[in-house]
């Protein structure tokens, strides 16, 4: 069973348009959303986390927006570039867990 | 910087081999994890490590036994590898401190034919 559902599984957008990515949740003891990202030939690395008592965090172009009634989480690339095409992984976890909880994936293409 | 190693970048065995899969991290981090990573499910968790001979199971941990008697090394053991094992493997390691990140190695493609 799938702890954390994500969509879409792949994603075409323009250069300087803006990607989204959804995520949605049923364990209301996670506690810790992470986002992962991953390039070609590489391992995932840490892109951007939040936790539930913010609604928004911002990393440069990056955004993560967190509805904690609604037990769901999104990313937003805005000003996409094609640098960002990637395999894009949320995540979540609770409180003194040791493991992830990952997502499906999402592969985003940025076409120039 | 974190390195998180996986000895091999592809592997190729056969049915009924007795598979070794290793890693090794230079962070000193305590937990380390094991993952398989397949088209449209994601990575789902095999094993992990929290400290140097403890482990406990993942999600997906038939067929698969682990082996952790130093801190800084990890092996996934597949017993006798079948084809649906075929995938891609990714180490990652964590240190204690609370939502650190997991740390991931580059991956190893192994082909069970």
């Amino acid at each position: 069973q799938q702890q954390v559902k994500q969509s879409p599984q792949s994603l075409i957008v323009q250069k300087g348009g803006i990607s989204i990515i959804n995520c949605a949740y049923e364990n209301t003891a996670f506690d810790y959303f992470p986002w992962y990202q991953q390039f070609p030939g590489k391992g995932p690395a840490l892109l951007i986390a939040i936790r539930p008592d913010v609604s928004e965090k911002k990393e440069g172009r990056f955004t993560i927006s967190f509805n904690k009634s609604a037990k769901q989480f999104s990313l937003h690339i805005m000003d996409s570039q094609p640098g960002d095409s990637a395999t894009y992984f949320c995540a979540a976890s609770g409180t003194g867990a040791n493991n992830l909880f990952f997502g499906t994936g999402t592969r985003l293409t940025v076409i120039p | 910087d974190v390195k998180v190693t996986q000895s091999s970048r592809y592997l190729v065995k056969r049915t009924g081999e007795k598979v070794f899969l290793e890693c090794v991290q230079d962070m000193d981090h305590e937990n380390m994890f094991w993952y398989r990573q397949d088209p449209g499910l994601g990575l789902r968790l095999i094993y992990f490590s929290y400290d140097v001979k403890m482990k406990e199971k993942g999600d997906i941990p038939e067929g698969y036994s682990v082996s952790r008697e130093k801190k800084e090394r990890f092996s996934l053991i597949l017993e006798s590898a079948s084809t649906n094992q075929t995938s891609m493997y990714l180490c990652a390691s964590r240190s204690d401190s609370l939502r650190q990140p997991q740390h991931f190695g580059d991956g190893t493609r192994l082909s069970i034919l």
